[in-house]
């Protein structure tokens, strides 16, 4: 799989905007673009997907850069509960495969200030 | 509904000793997927199941780790002679396949081998 780069940690303050930058110069034009978070003790969870174009969800919005080598998650309104790791992964579609192990990297960790 | 569910949630064992650990996935997913996450890193693929078989076992360490998903449902990993190193959180993951497809992650089961 496609390696991707993430910022170590960020933070941010409670209700303001969050941008998640990370990288993937490698990406091939079958990888889609993954995020999932981890809470403190909990299991990963999905955020959002996708493979070209911007996308949004009720948790955050997805953009892509126009070469795909970069993409920025975004969380409009930051809250307390939104402290996590962030994981960026990319997952290649393999000719009608449904196999979709999930590389993880080291993430970023996300920190909100009351 | 009920989400992946996993059992132990901890279980502190001895150096050489046997454990088993048990996944329950939401009902109706047909893939399976164990991961392991050491502290401070992000989770680490063991093996995927589809329906009954392993479909990738590359992510097993050693031959001491086995997993087994008998009737395409609940899964059991399978660690013979627990060495210190082992000691990391499992988890389990399930969906219903194909290449958009989201994981639901289980709260994961925290083995300590002393």
């Amino acid at each position: 799989d496609a390696k991707t780069t993430q910022p170590n940690s960020m933070e941010s303050n409670e209700e303001e905007p969050v941008h998640l930058p990370c990288n993937h110069s490698t990406i091939s034009g079958t990888d889609y673009i993954h995020w999932y978070r981890q809470l403190p003790s909990q299991g990963p969870e999905y955020v959002i997907h996708g493979l070209t174009s911007n996308v949004n969800n009720r948790m955050a919005s997805l953009a892509i850069a126009e070469d795909r080598k970069s993409s920025t998650l975004i969380l409009h309104r930051a809250t307390l509960r939104d402290a996590a790791v962030y994981y960026c992964i990319l997952r290649r579609y393999a000719g009608g495969t449904s196999y979709g192990k999930l590389t993880f990297g080291q993430g970023t960790i996300l920190t909100v200030h009351p | 509904g009920a989400g992946v569910s996993q059992t132990p949630s901890n279980k502190v064992t001895e150096k050489g000793k046997y454990v088993e650990l048990r996944c329950d996935p939401i009902s109706g997913h047909t893939a399976l997927y164990w991961y392991r996450q050491s502290l401070g890193q992000g989770p680490e693929f063991l093996i995927y199941f589809q329906g009954t078989g392993a479909a990738d076992d590359s992510g097993l360490p050693n031959d001491r780790f086995f997993a087994v998903r008998p009737e395409g449902s609940v899964s059991t990993l399978k660690i013979q002679r627990t060495e210190r190193g082992d000691s990391a959180v499992y988890l389990c993951a399930s969906s219903s396949g194909g290449i958009q497809e989201t994981q639901y992650f289980g709260p994961g089961t925290r083995l300590l081998v002393l």
